[in-house]
């Protein structure tokens, strides 16, 4: 089945900083790859995502790139601030029909340092 | 839009009791819901794929006979954990997938139980 790696566990950065998580995966087949964002205590919030058929995708001060050669992709978030300090998780997106479903990345701790 | 809600939002209860948790997608259809189990800063573990109208598929090592799922309507879905023991304390979240070319899921705000 799918395996989705992705790191650093942890990652600290100064407000203003640029913060990158990184996610590799394993099925070539797969050909969605959201990212979620969740505070303590919170469920999962969809805060981007990616198709196959592109390369890269921005929202404001988020980004995402996907290289699909490789069969990773990356979350970008520029100027962070206090506020986008949470568990980030990558997932992607396997198998046909109504048997899809997300294999998620086991979650990177952002602290935004003010 | 794509709002699933999830009751109850905690619940406590006594060991051997079977808990309840309801998950609705109020104002899209999902033939298609998970279920996930969550531990402290842990990741989401898929427990089990439940579809509208047929038997829920579980993930390897979920007791299907512990964790009986419905999906009676395609709005709603339930996840009931029979004879409940401490060690099924966790944070339970469903999602439901929204129809689409691609895998758009939406979480409900997740089910804190503690057995005690």
């Amino acid at each position: 089945g799918e395996n989705v790696e992705q790191h650093p566990s942890t990652l600290s950065v100064q407000e203003g900083d640029s913060a990158v998580i990184k996610c590799t995966y394993s099925d070539s087949a797969s050909n969605y790859f959201p990212w979620y964002k969740q505070e303590l205590g919170k469920r999962p919030q969809l805060i981007i995502d990616i198709r196959s058929n592109v390369g890269e995708k921005k929202d404001q001060r988020i980004a995402v790139t996907l290289n699909k050669t490789a069969k990773h992709f990356s979350l970008h978030i520029t100027e962070t601030q206090p506020e986008d300090s949470a568990v980030y998780f990558c997932a992607a997106s396997i198998g046909m029909g109504t048997a899809r479903q997300l294999t998620f990345g086991s979650g990177t701790q952002l602290t935004v340092l003010p | 839009g794509a709002v699933v809600s999830q009751h109850p939002s905690w619940v406590i209860c006594k060991s051997g009791t079977s808990v309840k948790i309801e998950c609705r997608s109020l104002d899209f259809q999902a033939t298609t819901m998970f279920w996930y189990r969550q531990f402290p800063k842990q990741s989401l573990m898929l427990m089990a794929t439940s579809n509208e109208g047929s038997k829920a598929t579980y993930e390897q090592g979920v007791e299907k006979d512990k964790f009986l799922i419905n999906h009676a309507s395609l709005t709603l879905s339930t996840l009931t954990v029979t004879s409940a023991h401490p060690e099924d304390s966790s944070f339970y979240i469903c999602s439901a997938r929204r129809d689409s070319p691609y895998n758009e899921q939406f979480f409900g705000p997740g089910t804190r139980l503690t057995v005690l």
